[in-house]
């Protein structure tokens, strides 16, 4: 089965910098990379997702990229605010209902 | 995206008993998710609920333990059996929508005592 592993555990960086968790993955019949933020008490929500026929993609701040090569993706966070203090998780799956795989999930704290 | 409430949110619970977690959907999915969180860790999932047959359950994951139903393509219930205190976790519905993407619901808090 799929297994995802990600990395850093634990990321501290200064408000205004970028933050970066990568993650990589085992099946090469992944097709699908979506990315969750998990505030404290609350759900996972999802933030940003790519397909494999895609390299990067961008929204705002966040931005994903995917090396389907090395069978690695990566979250990218730019000009850090305390808000995006959370866990993230990163996952893969190959569609089509079949199961998503999580990684298991980075602390990011964000210092004002 | 997904509407999902799920009850109870929050429960705490005596060891030996078991509680029974409501989901439902804004509208009809055809699969429907279960998953599991402990305290600090990762999302597992437990099973996958089809309507109108039996639930696929994970390695490490059993009927007895989780019996889950899905009477309908908006709704589905996960009991957990006989807890203890291992069995203190999050519990999350979950559907897929547009296009693969996985969408939660508000969770169930449980802790057993």
């Amino acid at each position: 089965g799929e297994n995802v592993e990600q990395h850093p555990s634990t990321l501290s960086v200064q408000e205004g910098d970028s933050a970066v968790i990568k993650c990589t993955y085992s099946d090469s019949a992944s097709n699908y990379f979506p990315w969750y933020k998990q505030e404290l008490g609350k759900r996972p929500q999802l933030i940003i997702d790519i397909r494999s026929n895609v390299g990067e993609k961008k929204d705002q701040r966040i931005a994903v990229t995917l090396n389907k090569t090395a069978k690695h993706f990566s979250l990218h966070i730019t000009e850090t605010q305390p808000e995006d203090s959370a866990v993230y998780f990163c996952a893969a799956s190959p569609g089509g209902y079949q199961k998503v795989t999580f990684g298991t999930g980075t602390k990011l704290q964000v210092i004002p | 995206s997904a509407v999902i409430s799920q009850k109870p949110s929050r429960d705490i619970c005596q060891r030996g008993t078991s509680l029974t977690i409501q989901c439902q959907v804004d509208s009809q999915v055809t699969m429907m998710f279960w998953y599991r969180q402990q305290p600090g860790q990762s999302l597992t999932l437990i099973a996958t609920a089809n309507q109108g047959s039996e639930a696929t359950y994970e390695s490490g994951f059993v009927i007895d333990k989780f019996p889950i139903s899905r009477p309908n393509l908006t709704f589905s219930t996960l009991t957990v059996s006989n807890m203890s205190p291992e069995d203190s976790s999050i519990y999350l519905c979950s559907v897929e929508r547009d296009g693969n993407t996985i969408y939660f619901g508000e969770g169930s808090w449980l802790t057993v005592v």
